[in-house]
Parts: structure tokens; sequence; C-alpha cells
């Protein structure tokens, strides 16, 4: 499982409350990712990082940022949750390969349930 | 914008059955790779080809990766009723190894 854990890995917040999910790797990756996952979409990359202080959006950012202080942290910051962000959440790193040709390795998840 | 988009979105097969699903993508690819999510868990890498492979296999799975219609197939043989998941293809564009793209999966059922 690559050593990624998510935390938390439930939880309920009410519309307008701020959320952070955090994302914990202990293999010193240097690229993590945070996804979303939702019926008939698939998985979504909302942000990734490829370095301490180095992120980049990806395809649904809106509505969301992160940071990246430790390499073995990445935290996602729901700055004012809504209900179209009720979601599963995964964090992912890139690990092994070549250039040009990487796999990643994903969390277990967490349920985010904003009412 | 999605960039593979797999088929079929769901399968129903019987135990010991082959399953083959397919994904299409849009743009030139560095590579393609297939991944398993069982009910409530993270995706789990199951095998990637190379943009300059046309086949290759890994247990019970086949790949297969056609560049010039810009399709791949995953074959599962002699399906296990651990097989039931979804499957999605993610690609990895030309020049951008930074990150890959995931379709939005079909779902296996092995009927006992």
């Amino acid at each position: 499982d690559a050593g990624i854990t998510q935390s938390p890995r439930h939880k309920v917040t009410e519309t307008g409350t701020p959320v952070t999910l955090r994302c914990h790797q202990t293999e010193n990756h240097r690229y993590m990712y945070w996804y979303r996952q939702d019926p008939g979409h698939g998985l979504r990359l909302i942000h990734y990082s490829y370095g301490v202080k180095d992120t980049d959006k990806g395809e649904v950012s809106d509505g969301y940022s992160v940071s990246r202080s430790k390499t073995e942290d990445f935290l996602l910051t729901l700055e004012s949750a809504t209900s179209s962000q009720t979601s599963v959440y995964f964090c992912a790193i890139r690990r092994g390969g070549t250039q040009g040709a990487y796999e990643q390795y994903f969390g277990p998840g967490t349920r985010l349930t904003v009412t | 914008s999605q960039q593979g988009e797999e088929d079929p979105q769901a399968l129903s097969i019987q135990e010991g059955e082959n399953a083959t699903m397919n994904c299409s993508y849009k743009t030139s690819i560095n590579n393609l790779q297939w991944y398993r999510q069982n009910s409530g868990r993270g995706l789990v890498h199951l095998i990637l080809i190379r943009s300059n492979e046309r086949e290759k296999h890994s247990g019970r799975l086949r790949v297969t990766l056609d560049t010039s219609k810009k399709s791949s197939s995953l074959l599962i043989t002699a399906s296990r009723a651990a097989d039931t998941a979804s499957y999605f293809c993610a690609t990895g564009l030309m020049n951008r190894d930074d990150k890959i793209i995931f379709g939005k999966g079909t779902r296996l059922h092995i009927l006992p």
C-alpha cells in the first residue's frame, strides 16, 4: 500500500465550514496527488504536488487549496465546504517506473459528506 | 476533460469465463495503465503498457494497445469472484510525466 494513510477516513460537516484532509506517506515520494471520485465521473484530479511547497492545479481545483510543508504530508483544504464537494477523496503518490511512465499508488480514501 | 473512456460501463459474466473491457483515448500517449478498485477501497495498479508496446501479460491479465486506433483492451482470463471490482484505464500523455488521466471505469461483476 506504499505506506499511504489518509485522515480522517469519514467526515460529516456543514455547509460553509472549513475542512482539511490529510494525506501522509512514509516512503519519501516526491509527487503526491488529490483526487475526488463521484458516480459517473470516475477519478478527477484536484491538485498535485511535485515537491515541498510546489503544487499545481488539476481539472477540478475550484474551491480547494493544498499545502505541502513537509515531504510526507499533503493537505487538502475546503475553505468553505459546499454540498457539491460531497465526495470520496483519494490521495496518491507516484512511484517507480522510468521517465515518462510512472505508476500511482493510492490511499484508502476519505468519505466526506457536506450537509 | 476525460481522456480515456472505458467500454462497457458494466459487465456481468459467469465465474470461469473471460472478461474483456476496452479503453479508448483521444490524444497521443506515452503509456496506458489499468487499475482495479474494489468496493470502498483505493485504486490498485495492475499493469502499465508503453506506447511502443503492443501486448503485455501479467498472470491472468493480458493488455493490448493499438495506438493507431487509440485504444486498449484488458482481458482477464478464467475469472474468479475476487475479480469483481471496477476497472479503470489511465493515460500518461506525451511529454507529461507528472500526471495521468483516468477514465470513468468499467464495473465487472463475476456471477457464481
